[in-house]
């Protein structure tokens, strides 16, 4: 079963630009959630999606947003750069099932360089 | 105040030894999860081990193995017979409001990075 699939592994951009993340989570997976990780502020929660719908958010500004496909890949979109956004980019999915010990599965990251 | 501690920034370990990564965590929710995930240089984090907080005993996998002490809100994480590929940055996380079904997100710790020397 391949696992979660986070493209591009790399990218660079200059302030003010704006990028697209992709995720395309477990086969069989609804949930997708990503998080940030820097060496200042550590990972931090963004979003999930759910069935096309955010289910939750984190404490990030308007310019961080994604959305979920019918097919469950998810894409999240930084818009008007900053140095601060600066980050490994992990997404993790799930099943999203109610049980307390389900695990997220994660990428590898993108790691995101902003000039 | 940070919901998950883990004061260790950086652990040494001879290899076949076993090592203890510390975690405390801070909550007011009775129902929780706690989880430890490995994050070696490839940046994918790898999840090791699970402590719901009604199991009555000490989770184990393989040589993972989990220090649960409730009164205590600690979550300590033991490696036994460490290997040279556990060598990777190791995170604490928690799961609050399982109850409820509806916070799904995991609170991270800042990590502590595992270096086992030969």
């Amino acid at each position: 079963k391949a696992g979660v699939t986070q493209t591009p592994r790399y990218l660079i951009k200059t302030r003010g630009q704006q990028v697209t993340l992709s995720c395309s989570p477990i086969s069989g997976h609804r949930s997708v959630s990503w998080y940030q990780q820097t060496p200042g502020q550590g990972l931090q929660f963004l979003f999930e999606y759910f069935s096309e719908t955010q289910r939750n958010k984190g404490n990030f500004p308007g310019r961080f947003s994604g959305r979920q496909f019918s097919n469950s890949r998810s894409e999240m979109n930084v818009s008007t750069l900053e140095l601060g956004d600066s980050a490994l980019y992990l997404c993790a999915s799930s099943y999203r099932t109610r049980e307390a010990n389900e695990k997220l599965f994660f990428g590898s990251g993108t790691q995101l360089s902003v000039l | 105040a940070q919901k998950i501690t883990q004061t260790q920034p950086g652990m040494f370990v001879q290899e076949k030894e076993a090592v203890t990564l510390d975690c405390t965590y801070d909550t007011s929710d009775p129902s929780y999860g706690l989880f430890w995930y490995k994050q070696p240089s490839s940046g994918e984090m790898i999840f090791l081990i699970y402590q719901g907080s009604y199991d009555q005993q000490n989770a184990t996998e393989g040589r993972y193995s989990l220090n649960f002490q409730k009164a205590r809100k600690s979550a300590n994480l033991v490696i036994s017979a460490s290997q040279l590929g556990d060598s990777a940055m190791y995170f604490c996380a928690m799961r609050e409001g399982i109850s409820s079904g509806s916070a799904r997100q995991l609170t991270f710790g800042s990590g502590t990075q595992l270096t086992v020397l030969p």
